[in-house]
């Protein structure tokens, strides 16, 4: 049974990058895309982007230009970078393993944007 | 604004069925067969209750049954309980190398 662990800072100051790291348990990191998901306060879920064990990735277009995804198969880990963050990226953050469906997310982890 | 497009909310009383529409476009909902759906309690990470348009993930109730007509892809939920309460999101994602679109939610009460 595939577990994830989002781990990283909850608070980032605005312009900053955000750095989150997904650690799989319980499964290999060949056995699935990976993606990052987001959820606003009170608001729906927004797929950020996905990577894949070969390092292949594709991203939301609305955040291409800030997103930086990246596998680590050495340390079962995936990563997410968002830079130059503003309040509007506040949210709970979630890695999620997929092949034509999410079928293992993380718990989630909530990133507050503020100075 | 999300690209795929659901009712804000539905409600229903226990023992009734209710259905929820995802409506999107020949380029996602109805050019893919990966539909899926998320149920979603306050608090907690989204759970997957229907993969492939219709197909259930072992575990889930058989109460929860998926379609797809056109560019519409729909979600029902039969024999109402309390614990069916919560938000439900619909996902369109065309395989390797395309992107994932997200419904914007649906709020269900019992």
């Amino acid at each position: 049974q595939v577990q994830l662990q989002e781990s990283g800072p909850g608070l980032v100051k605005p312009s900053e990058t955000l750095s989150l790291t997904c650690t799989v348990s319980g499964g290999s990191i060949r056995s699935y895309y990976w993606s990052w998901i987001r959820q606003p306060p009170g608001k729906g879920l927004e797929w950020i982007g996905y990577v894949y064990y070969s390092g292949s990735t594709i991203y939301n277009p609305s955040l291409q230009s800030r997103v930086t995804i990246s596998v680590h198969t050495s340390k079962t880990q995936f990563s997410l970078r968002l830079s130059s963050v503003t309040a509007a990226d506040t949210a709970v953050y979630y890695c999620a393993g997929h092949f034509d469906a999410f079928d293992v997310w993380g718990q989630g982890t909530m990133v507050t944007v503020s100075s | 604004q999300s690209a795929l497009t659901q009712p804000a909310s539905v409600s229903g009383s226990p023992g009734q069925s209710i259905t929820i529409s995802c409506t999107g476009t020949s380029s996602d909902v109805g050019g893919y067969g990966y539909v899926s759906w998320y149920q979603q309690h306050p608090g907690k990470a989204p759970k997957l209750m229907i993969f492939d348009v219709s197909k259930r993930p072992s575990g889930v109730s058989n109460r929860f049954s998926g379609s797809k007509s056109g560019t519409t892809a729909s979600l029902t939920i039969s024999g109402l309980q309390a614990e069916d309460e919560a938000d439900y999101y619909c996902c369109s994602y065309g395989g390797s190398g395309t992107y994932v679109e997200f419904g914007g939610g649906t709020k269900l009460t019992v």
